[in-house]
């Protein structure tokens, strides 16, 4: 299974600020996913990066609002920009598991805006 | 709308006890279905996946699925309290990697 680390684990931030989240993989892989788990709300899928290639936002999600970098196999980063409190959530980064249509979860980017 | 349904619970079974967790989803062509167990502060991790109806075990777990009825559910045998944790449906609703969760059904195992 491949290990993944997000940085940062928690963060407060005050509205109107952005925080751009890291998510570093343990080795190459073509897909990565970013997830937010607000609480009493299912997980749900913010973007697809893959490396190379724009990412591909879900309906509800702009590119404005979270732009995506993808600059190799191995990492990629979320941006939550302009941010509001209903901004606050874990955010998750995600890479494909062995499993056909399976994920490996990063440990989660905890987010609070004030 | 594609959706997931499950009951947020909390369900309580006593140690030892059965422990049934119901999902169900509106896509009528899906295909593949996953549980997903989520301890409190953790991240999501996969713990069972089926594709065709009927039952599939893997040691103290089941899952059941039917596609007639958009059902899929997941049996925990001989509970544990290690197994408390939120457990999250997972459904397969079209293209690779198109997987929609539901809100996940917080199970509590008491001693």
């Amino acid at each position: 299974s491949a290990v993944i680390s997000q940085k940062p684990s928690r963060d407060i931030c005050q509205r109107g600020t952005s925080l751009t989240i890291q998510c570093q993989v343990d080795s190459q892989v073509t897909m990565m996913f970013w997830y937010r788990q607000q609480p009493g709300q299912s997980l749900t899928l913010i973007a697809t990066a893959n490396q190379g290639s724009e990412a591909t936002y879900e309906s509800g999600f702009v590119i404005d609002k979270f732009p995506i970098s993808r600059p190799n196999l191995t990492f990629s980063t979320l941006t939550v920009s302009n941010m509001s409190p209903e901004d606050s959530s874990i955010y998750l980064c995600s890479v494909e598991g062995t499993v056909e249509d399976t994920q490996y979860f990063g440990p989660g980017t905890r987010l609070t805006v004030l | 709308q594609k959706e997931v349904e499950q009951n947020s619970g909390p369900l309580s079974v006593p140690e030892g006890a059965i422990a049934s967790l119901n999902c169900t989803y509106s896509d009528r062509g899906s295909q593949s279905f996953f549980w997903y167990r989520q301890y409190s502060g953790k991240s999501p991790e996969l713990i069972m996946f089926i594709y065709s109806n009927g039952d599939k075990e893997d040691g103290r777990f089941t899952a059941q699925l039917n596609k007639a009825s958009q059902y899929v559910s997941l049996l925990i045998r001989d509970s544990q309290p290690s197994d408390s944790a939120t457990y999250l449906c997972a459904v397969n609703s079209g293209g690779y990697q198109k997987v929609t969760f539901g809100i996940g059904t917080k199970l509590q195992v008491i001693p």
